[in-house]
């Protein structure tokens, strides 16, 4: 079974922080995604990498940054975190762009 | 620009029932479709992704439909069971790019 874990369940920051959220997966997958998940807006996408030190721009990518070192860990960087992005965080893999993807437990965050 | 419905937001229905949930596309130039399922504050599980040459795939209790023409896909769920219980996204892929397109899901309610 394809694994897809991150780091934290929960995660309280203050404004200000830089915060890192990672991602593992064990299946060898070339593409993994950041989403975001707000209560009314759904799911966005914050990045996409589809190879190691490759990435592409999602839908809101501004406040953002991610690290792709290595095939299986994909990190999302927020510099300077806001309470506006207090969301829960997901991330996502799969072996071709547009193929099935497998999402981790996803992330709490909360900035105060 | 591609928009996907899902009607009805909300949906709750007896132990035992079968059941289908809809989804509904603007552009018939997809790559594939999605369906997951979200339990409360969880990441999402894949259920069933079908190609856009599919008109359907099955999985257990689990049916997915196709129509590319009229721009919908159905879950039908069979024998439904408690443990159902979830939100129920679909997404789409297109052929231009790879991003998933989602609905807002329906929140499924399975009552003993």
């Amino acid at each position: 079974d394809v694994k897809v874990t991150q780091s934290s369940r929960y995660l309280v920051k203050r404004t200000g922080e830089k915060v890192f959220l990672e991602c593992v997966q064990d299946m060898d997958h070339e593409n993994m995604f950041w989403y975001r998940q707000d209560p009314g807006l759904g799911l966005r996408l914050i990045y996409f990498s589809y190879d190691v030190k490759m990435k592409e721009k999602g839908d809101i990518p501004e406040g953002y940054s991610v690290s792709r070192e290595k095939k299986e860990r994909f990190s999302l960087i927020l510099e300077s975190a806001s309470t506006n992005q207090t969301s829960m965080y997901l991330c996502a893999s799969s072996w071709t762009e547009r193929g099935e993807q497998y999402f981790g437990p996803g992330t709490r965050l909360t900035v105060t | 620009k591609q928009e996907v419905t899902q009607i009805p937001a909300a949906l709750s229905v007896p132990e035992g029932e079968n059941l289908v949930l809809n989804c509904s596309f603007t552009d018939s130039a997809i790559y594939n479709l999605q369906w997951f399922r979200q339990d409360p504050g969880k990441g999402l599980t894949s259920l069933l992704l079908i190609q856009s040459s599919q008109r359907e795939q099955t999985s257990g209790r689990l049916n997915a439909s196709l129509d590319k023409s009229s721009g919908r896909s159905t879950l039908y769920i069979a024998a439904s069971q408690p443990g159902d219980s979830a939100t129920y996204l679909c997404a789409v892929s297109l052929d231009s790019n790879y991003q998933l397109i989602w609905g807002a899901g329906t929140k499924l309610i399975i009552k003993p």
